[in-house]
């Protein structure tokens, strides 16, 4: 069964970066077939698909938050991270890691239990 | 990316059935079968309930199923439970390669 666990600072201040990992278990990143995914749900609002990444690499954005988003993998460590730029109170929001089935599907299939992640000073 | 479009609430009362919308466009909904439905209850992560526009995984009820129709995909829960009140929430793939999510619907079972 595979599981997904989100960690990082809880607090982050205006104009720094955001950053968390997703840490993997129960299946290789490696193994390939798959999408490492990122969303955000900001308060009492909907889900925000952020990016995904490949095992090797490969990227794709939201294009709303392409110029301050970065995603890298490590697969020695089995974990994916998030990396969010010169956020605002706007950034704040639960952050949830998650497997895309790219193969078939582009189902989100597994999903961390989110992270709470407040901008403020 | 827009978001796809849904219905902000539904309701229906224990046994009836609900149909829950997700517009989109021809660059996704309308372009590739790769809809899926996820279920959120209050406080906690989205549940994978239907994939590949009218599949479900294993453990999901049939009482759950899917379809699509052009543009707009659809969310069908019939004999509707207490359990089943949540929010729920569409995505697609898109041209872009990106995935794009509705805004999502309240589901209330009167």
């Amino acid at each position: 069964q595979v599981q997904l666990q989100e960690s990082g600072p809880g607090l982050v201040k205006p104009s720094q970066t955001l950053s968390l990992t997703c840490t993997v278990s129960g299946g290789s990143i490696s193994s390939g077939g798959y999408y490492w995914s990122w969303i955000r749900q900001h308060p009492g609002k909907g889900l925000e698909w952020i990016g995904y990444i490949y095992y090797s690499g490969s990227t794709y954005y939201n294009p709303s938050l392409k110029s301050r988003v970065t995603i890298s993998v490590d697969t020695s460590k089995n974990q994916f991270s998030l990396k969010l730029s010169s956020v605002t109170a706007a950034d704040t929001a639960v952050y949830y890691c998650a497997r895309e089935d790219s193969q078939y599907s582009s189902s989100l299939d597994y999903w961390g239990q989110g992270t709470l992640v407040t901008v403020s000073s | 990316q827009s978001a796809l479009t849904q219905p902000p609430s539904v309701s229906g009362s224990p046994g009836q059935s609900v149909t829950i919308s997700c517009t989109g466009t021809s660059s996704d909904v309308g372009s590739y079968n790769r809809v899926s439905w996820y279920q959120q209850p209050p406080g906690t992560a989205p549940k994978l309930m239907i994939y590949e526009v009218s599949n479900r995984p294993s453990g999901v009820p049939d009482r759950f199923s899917g379809s699509k129709s052009g543009n707009t995909a659809s969310l069908i829960i019939s004999g509707l439970q207490a359990e089943d009140e949540a929010d729920y929430y569409c995505s697609s793939y898109t041209s872009s390669s990106t995935l794009v999510f509705g805004g999502g619907t309240k589901l209330t079972v009167l």
